[in-house]
């Protein structure tokens, strides 16, 4: 089955620059979403198509792809962003089965 | 505004079902599938499968096949996940999620612009 991976976490201090990865064999096939969710939160859309920011979106989340990885980049990380994260996909094949990464703790120190 | 309520908490005894739904509010709730997305405790988002709410035609992760049933009414715009024969490993908060199809040059990408707050369903003996 397709699996996206992502590291467990990572961690930055304020203001500094986060980046998440997730690889995926499809991912030059397919499009990448991001989702941003903190505890006790349902998931909310931060990227979409690889690297498009949703209205509302602080414009220090950003994206980026390159063959099977794609990256979700926080620029100016501030203590609200500390969250989990996580990429989501779909497989190649047309059926529209969905994916999602492991996901992704982000600690802001 | 777009709205997505799902049903209250629930307690259910290992081998039972649980039925959990979704109700649709500010938009044509014919013109969006609907996904359903679990998530077991301090664990990560898993996808259960999708319906189409226009044709009722579903498509589900192949780990649920034979246990999931999706379905909608669409007189009432609330879409329905029913999960049958619970385990304890089936303890998670359950989402909708709306999907946002991104189709571009005949490929089609799913992907969840509105969740709704979630039902805690948890199996217990």
């Amino acid at each position: 089955s397709y699996e996206l991976t992502q590291p467990p976490s990572v961690s930055v201090s304020p203001g500094q620059t986060a980046r998440i990865t997730c690889s995926g064999d499809a991912l030059p096939k397919q499009y990448a979403y991001w989702y941003q969710q903190k505890p006790g939160q349902a998931p909310v859309l931060v990227i979409y198509k690889d690297s498009e920011r949703p209205s509302g979106i602080p414009e220090r989340f950003s994206g980026s792809s390159s063959g099977t990885t794609v990256t979700l980049t926080i620029s100016g990380v501030q203590a609200e962003d500390e969250a989990d994260y996580y990429c989501q996909s779909a497989d190649s094949s047309g059926t529209l089965y969905v994916v999602f990464g492991g996901g992704t703790k982000l600690t802001v120190l | 505004q777009v709205q997505l309520v799902q049903s209250g908490a629930e307690v259910k005894k290992p081998g039972a079902s649980v039925k959990v739904s979704c109700k649709a509010s500010g938009y044509t709730f014919t013109g969006y599938y609907m996904h359903w997305v679990r998530q077991a405790p301090g664990q990560g988002l898993e996808w259960m499968g999708w319906i189409n709410p226009n044709s009722g035609g579903t498509n589900y992760a192949q780990k649920f096949q034979g246990r999931v049933t999706m379905t909608r009414d669409t007189s009432i715009s609330t879409a329905y996940m029913e999960l049958s024969r619970l385990r304890s490993d089936d303890t998670a908060v359950y989402y909708c999620a709306r999907d946002r199809l991104d189709c571009t040059n005949g490929v089609c990408s799913p992907h969840f612009d509105y969740w709704g707050q979630g039902t805690l369903v948890t199996v217990s003996s």
